[in-house]
């Protein structure tokens, strides 16, 4: 079935630990997102990419780094974890910039 | 700064109506959709409302006023499975999505 895949599904981690989360599509968008999601707040964008080859800043980005050598790829990785950083991390991506977002099932992610 | 406000939780009846309320501050305007959120799972598509009016699809409908910084979403017939969170998003200037923290509605038989 077409869509997007994060992984891993859920992690605990150390506090200080790198740690990359994995994210694949398959529909050939060219738009892609990382959010978080945290009880009482809505989705908050961390980074996005236009395009393969560009990124850019969401409105969390501190603490994460993001790359998009191609179109299906679109990994997040944080440096050195801290607790602050538990949360649900959701990759998404899009056609374009008026259509929606198709989201992946989600990494729950624990720093302990 | 940019919000977006909807109500935290909603209660109604299994084959009532219910009517979700979203009302919106955002540096620009570029459509608005409504995703919904079942507990532990992925957002998923509803709705999408870019020009003043109703958007019907099926017991799903939304509504937009721009001049108002207002929409809601409106759900006919409930059902049980229907028990999920309901997320407001505004797009703004810069193609952004601005994500409301979500209305749980809780379905009662």
């Amino acid at each position: 079935i077409a869509g997007i895949t994060q992984a891993p599904t859920s992690q605990i981690l150390a506090a200080g630990r790198r740690m990359t989360l994995r994210c694949t599509q398959d529909m050939r968008h060219n738009a892609m997102y990382w959010y978080r999601q945290d009880l009482g707040l809505g989705l908050r964008l961390i980074h996005y990419s236009n395009t393969a080859g560009t990124t850019g800043k969401g409105e969390v980005p501190d603490g994460y780094s993001v790359s998009r050598a191609n179109t299906d790829d679109f990994p997040l990785t944080l440096a050195s974890a801290v607790p602050s950083q538990t949360s649900v991390y959701f990759c998404a991506s899009s056609e374009g910039d008026n259509t929606e977002a198709f989201f992946g099932q989600g990494t729950r992610l624990t720093v302990v | 700064g940019q919000n977006i406000d909807q109500p935290t939780e909603m209660t109604a009846t299994e084959g009532a109506i219910v009517q979700i309320n979203c009302t919106y501050q955002t540096s620009g305007f570029n459509g608005l959709f409504w995703y919904q959120q079942h507990a532990g799972e992925a957002p998923t598509f509803l709705s999408y409302n870019v020009l003043d009016g109703l958007e019907e699809k099926g017991r799903f409908s939304s509504f937009l006023s721009r001049s108002k910084g207002y929409s809601y979403l409106l759900l006919k017939e409930l059902q049980m499975k229907d028990s999920a969170s309901y997320l407001c998003a505004v797009r703004d200037s810069n193609y952004q999505l601005i994500w409301g923290a979500g209305t749980k509605l809780i379905i009662k038989p």
